[in-house]
């Protein structure tokens, strides 16, 4: 099946720093990438949704400044948590779909990225 | 709107009883249905999903799905539960409008008791 993967898998930052969070879609083109964040016991919020090339559609009461998306290839996309505070804390997951029958509307998620900020 | 509601955030069976995780959805077109497992700490791993093929869909692990549009249902099943299946359970639904975006259900915590 199509793979992603998440990078760091966890990551401990202080408050007021910057995160950097990838999501590569390992054996398959990711037209489509999506971040998610859950916190403990919780469903899965979605933040926005990116396309290739394109900006990101952020989900509504997501901060875009807060939370910057990047689509830059097929097979890369990042989540970057700016001045990140201990609010921001959370685990967050990143999920992959392609164009195509094959795929037929799913989505591959990655593993999670656990971030801790001090 | 789409929307999913799973019936019981908490599930508990004894080890070698029935497991049903309820999900239904509400769809204006047909919808595609996931049903997803996430263990502590991980992601989200693929059980099964419907894509308007059989109503009756065979996942990983021994388990099941039955598609009902009358009901607008797509329940869970597996005969008989392991310790192992212990975890949370997503079910989400996709329209086919080409977002590929998912509607997620609340969760469902499996407790399997020896």
């Amino acid at each position: 099946g199509a793979v992603v993967s998440q990078h760091p898998s966890w990551v401990i930052c202080k408050s007021g720093t910057s995160v950097k969070i990838e999501c590569r879609s390992l054996d398959f083109q990711a037209t489509t990438m999506f971040w998610y964040r859950q916190f403990p016991k919780q469903s899965l919020m979605l933040m926005a949704t990116s396309n290739e090339g394109s900006k990101a559609t952020y989900e509504q009461g997501v901060e875009k400044d807060k939370f910057l998306i990047n689509h830059a290839s097929l097979t890369l996309s990042t989540l970057t948590v700016t001045s990140a505070h201990p609010e921001d804390s959370s685990f967050y997951i990143c999920s992959a779909s392609s164009t195509g029958t094959s795929f037929m509307n799913e989505q591959f998620f990655g593993p999670g990225t656990r971030l801790t900020v001090l | 709107a789409q929307s999913v509601t799973q019936l019981g955030s908490h599930v508990s069976v004894s080890e070698g009883a029935l497991v049903l995780l309820r999900c239904n959805y509400s769809s204006s077109v047909p919808p595609y249905l996931f049903w997803y497992v996430q263990y502590p700490n991980q992601g989200l791993q693929l059980l099964l999903k419907y894509t308007s093929a059989a109503t009756l869909v065979k996942g990983i692990n021994g388990f099941e799905a039955e598609f009902k549009k009358s009901e607008t249902s797509f329940h869970l099943t597996k005969p008989s539960a392991h310790m192992s299946d212990a975890a949370e359970y997503f079910c989400a639904v996709s329209d086919n409008s080409g977002t590929y975006k998912y509607i997620f259900g609340t969760g469902t915590r499996l407790k399997v008791l020896a």
